[in-house]
């Protein structure tokens, strides 16, 4: 069975810097494009950051850009989200999906809160 | 920033009938264009890709339609696990981007 499980979430101040991590299993992780998309509590879907199958290619939103790294270990199927200098507009629930035609499939997604 | 507006922002219908749902682009995407069933608490799932193309475990009632700036997403025959939220989103341009969604309601 095809599955991602993102962990990492939380609350964090503004300012602060958290984590994120998503495990993938029952496909071939080195072989596909992998996105973080986010939702803030209550809104639509907003996209994140892409990164290719070997990490040479990276593409991010402009406002998280310079702020998020996106990162992968192949060997470990695992997908990386590094988030710095967070704001209250960071707040959502931020999903892991593989490329595949489309975001398919998702993970069931992990909570941050930017708050004070 | 290509902005994508979905008609109408909601949509009342009953089981078995026909839900016709628009996805407009502000400047063409070609036919990269997807479709995402999300229902309360849940991630969203795959619908149709590439304007047309059903992912993989999706019934046939669902189908997708367009090319450039004019889409949609037709359910032939609502069925009671079908009322939900549905967004349309492009990887024709960056920054990839969601349509702000229609919510298909039980009427």
């Amino acid at each position: 069975e095809v599955q991602l499980v993102e962990s990492g979430g939380g609350l964090v101040q503004p300012g602060g810097s958290l984590r994120l991590s998503c495990a993938a299993s029952g496909f071939t992780f080195s072989s596909y494009w992998m996105s973080w998309v986010r939702q803030a509590p209550g809104r639509g879907l907003e996209w994140v950051a892409n990164i290719k199958h070997d990490g040479s290619e990276i593409y991010y939103l402009d406002s998280v850009k310079g702020r998020f790294t996106v990162s992968r270990d192949n060997a470990k199927n695992s997908l990386y989200l590094q988030m710095n200098s967070l704001s209250a507009e960071d707040t959502a629930v931020y999903y892991c999906a593989s490329l595949y035609g489309g975001f398919d499939p998702w993970g069931q997604g992990t909570l941050v809160t930017v708050s004070s | 920033e290509i902005v994508l507006t979905h008609s109408p922002a909601t949509l009342s219908l009953s089981p078995g009938e026909r839900a016709t749902l628009s996805c407009r682009a502000s400047q063409s995407v070609s036919s990269y264009l997807a479709w995402y069933q999300q229902k309360p608490g849940q991630a969203p799932r795959l619908i149709i890709y590439d304007a047309s193309n059903r992912a993989t475990g999706i019934p046939a009632r669902f189908s997708g339609s367009g090319s450039g700036t004019d889409f949609t997403l037709t359910i032939s025959s609502l069925e009671p696990e079908d009322f939900a939220v549905y967004y349309c989103q492009q990887r024709s341009n960056w920054p990839w981007t969601f349509g702000q969604g229609t919510k298909v309601e039980i009427k």
